[in-house]
């Protein structure tokens, strides 16, 4: 079946510094991507979609300079946190679309960002 | 504005029991609903799924009907196992968009 993976699945940073998470399609194309988070006994809350070569679609909220998303490859897309803030510790999730896959959403198993 | 309800859990249950995990949305159109199950270390994975009122959706012994007049989309199983021992998140997506919106997820716990 599909599989997608997400590195690192948990990461400490100090407030201030910037944290990159990947998330890769292991075994299809993904055309689109998107990115979740979720707080604790909460839904996950979709903060954008991207398109692969394309911008990404922030959803309303989520600040664009604060979480950069980057979708280089059909099977590639990087969330990047800059300037991590305490606030910022979150369940971060990600998930792969493929129109093969008759459109249906395959999920990463998430990483834990904390920020001390 | 769209959205969807879950029982709070943990639901805890003995092998073989009765499940019954309560969903109920609110959503302005006809939305198609899901069933989303999280093994401990795992993505989310769609366990079964909905596009229209009356449409049952079923897989692995679980079930789940599309009830419009009283909104509601339950999952249910007859007999649980230990393996079913997981978070279990009820969804809904418009087809026009590939937005999916969450409820808060219930944790089901089984014990021998």
């Amino acid at each position: 079946g599909a599989v997608v993976s997400q590195h690192p699945s948990r990461v400490i940073c100090k407030s201030g510094t910037s944290v990159k998470i990947e998330c890769r399609s292991l075994d299809f194309q993904a055309t689109t991507m998107f990115w979740y988070r979720q707080f604790p006994k909460q839904s996950l809350m979709l903060m954008a979609t991207s398109n692969e070569g394309s911008k990404a679609t922030y959803e309303q909220g989520v600040e664009k300079d604060k979480f950069l998303i980057n979708h280089a490859s059909l099977t590639l897309s990087t969330l990047t946190v800059t300037s991590a803030h305490p606030e910022d510790s979150s369940f971060y999730i990600c998930s792969a679309q493929s129109r093969l896959a008759n459109y249906e959403q395959y999920f990463g198993p998430g990483t834990r960002l904390t920020v001390t | 504005g769209n959205s969807v309800t879950q029982m709070e859990g943990p639901v805890t249950l003995s092998e073989e029991a009765f499940l019954t995990i309560n969903c109920t949305y609110t959503a302005t159109g006809y939305p198609s609903l899901f069933w989303y199950v999280q093994y401990p270390g795992e993505g989310l994975q769609l366990l079964l799924k909905a596009t229209k009122a009356d449409d049952k959706g079923s897989n692995k012994g679980f079930e789940a009907t599309y009830r419009k007049e009283t909104t509601s989309f339950h999952l249910e199983k007859g007999s649980v196992q230990v393996s079913d021992s997981a978070v279990y998140f009820c969804a809904l997506s418009f087809m026009n968009t590939d937005k999916l919106i969450f409820g808060t997820g219930t944790r089901l716990q089984v014990f021998p």
